[in-house]
């Protein structure tokens, strides 16, 4: 079965610190990993994907299969990061992705 | 602009009747999919359609109800049967089968009066 795990609700830091967003998933196979955000009052888009291996705003995230997590980073928070941030899983059905129950950035100035 | 449109953006309905939400998208995109968003639960997905004319139950598909008659459109009916209808509903799409990378509406927010 292919599930999703984001531990953390709500996460909260100060604008300039460093910030980690969990996401563990549970998946046999090779798997495909997304993270996607959305900002208060706009629709939920892409962040990035593990396949890109590129940093977009700043946000790194590295698939590690040993942990078989994908954790998301960022060295210096800025208050405009402050959001909803979904790990997603694309599994073996095709084309369906398996989202986390998301994790509320909060980045106080 | 292409995109994905979501109607209507609120909507209210009486128990006991049935609602359609409406999702249509100028992006040439094959797939289609319905997500429910409830705070705390992340997005859980009602159908999918991966081409015309064929759809699949996604995990919560119990109460709803797809069509995907023409590639552009892909509604979503809310029937008297949905137990907890009160939600934020999110239709995307994506290019291919394969292709991981969604496009979401903006979404719908139902509620049951």
């Amino acid at each position: 079965a292919q599930r999703v795990t984001q531990p953390e609700k709500l996460l909260s830091v100060f604008k300039g610190a460093p910030v980690e967003l969990k996401c563990n998933y549970s998946y046999s196979g090779s798997p495909e990993l997304f993270w996607y955000v959305q900002y208060s009052r706009q629709r939920l888009q892409l962040l990035l994907r593990h396949i890109s291996r590129e940093s977009i705003k700043g946000f790194t995230a590295d698939l590690n299969k040993g942990e078989t997590s994908f954790h998301l980073k960022k060295p210096f928070a800025q208050e405009e990061d402050s959001a909803m941030y979904y790990c997603a899983l694309r599994g073996s059905t095709l084309g369906r992705l398996y989202f986390g129950r998301g994790t509320q950035l909060t980045v106080w100035p | 602009d292409g995109g994905i449109t979501q109607s209507p953006k609120y909507l209210f309905r009486k128990e006991g009747q049935n609602v359609t939400l409406s999702c249509e998208q100028n992006l040439n995109h094959d797939a289609m999919y319905w997500y429910r968003q409830d705070p705390g639960q992340g997005l859980r997905l009602i159908y999918y359609s991966q081409i015309v004319n064929d759809f699949q139950k996604g995990d919560i598909a119990e109460g709803y109800s797809v069509s995907r008659e023409k590639k552009e459109s892909f509604p979503l009916t809310v029937t008297s049967a949905q137990k907890n209808p009160t939600a934020f509903y999110l239709c995307a799409s994506s290019i291919d089968n394969n292709a991981g990378g969604y496009t979401f509406g903006s979404g719908t927010r139902l509620t049951v009066v």
